[in-house]
């Protein structure tokens, strides 16, 4: 199974600060025959379903404030969230989707305003 | 609109079944695989299964195997879980999914004595 790790575990940033939070793989999620990465963002609050932010690595989700950007390829990859607003406050979590299950999430980061 | 919706949650003693019920609409069901994560209290989002598209292919976590089992109905766009030989520590919030886009509100499954 591809293990996905993530940090840090939990940060805490000003508002209209920017927060970067950081995925990686233990194989590579790029796929060749698409050259597209299967690494997907969510946010994550109390009593509601995972949010689908960023898909594809970079792609960001219909509806989704631009201020929220993803990066990278392969097996590094990174969120970023610039102009930290409150309503960000949340969990966020990547998830791998390569190839056949399980699509696994990595451990979570804690979003707070400082 | 794309639109998931699970069922079937509760509260059951250790040792018990459940079946979750998850009904889709706004997609074409029977052309997607489906999937199952939970969350525990204070945990992290954990993948537990997987159905193709035609009910002939799934995958299930260790945490799980052998004790819960995915089916679905494409004729009634509808995606199941059938829980056996609960723990306490399978409870938590089941959501069904479809791939990363599309996910369900969630139902809370509590088993406890």
């Amino acid at each position: 199974d591809i293990v996905m790790t993530q940090s840090p575990g939990s940060l805490a940033v000003s508002l209209g600060e920017r927060a970067t939070i950081n995925c990686k793989s233990s194989q590579s999620l790029l796929y060749s025959s698409d050259n597209q990465n299967y690494l997907a963002w969510y946010q994550k609050k109390p009593g509601q379903p995972p949010k689908l932010l960023i898909y594809r690595a970079s792609t960001r989700e219909s509806g989704v404030p631009d201020r929220f950007s993803g990066s990278g390829s392969g097996t590094d990859f990174t969120l970023t969230i610039s102009g930290l607003q409150a309503e960000d406050v949340a969990v966020y979590y990547c998830q791998q989707y390569f190839g056949l299950p399980p699509y696994t999430f990595g451990q979570g980061t804690k979003v707070e305003i400082k | 609109e794309m639109h998931l919706a699970e069922s079937g949650g509760g509260r059951v003693q250790p040792g018990g079944s459940l079946k979750l019920s998850c009904s889709a609409s706004g997609f074409t069901f029977t052309h997607t695989a489906m999937h199952w994560v939970r969350q525990a209290p204070g945990k992290g989002l954990e993948y537990i299964s997987a159905i193709g598209s035609d009910g002939a292919d799934t995958y299930y976590a260790d945490s799980v195997k052998g004790r819960f089992t995915v089916s679905r109905d494409n004729d009634r766009n509808k995606l199941y879980l059938q829980m056996t030989s609960l723990k306490e520590e399978d409870t938590a919030v089941y959501f069904c999914s479809r791939g990363v886009d599309v996910w369900g509100q969630g139902t809370t499954v509590t088993v406890s004595s």
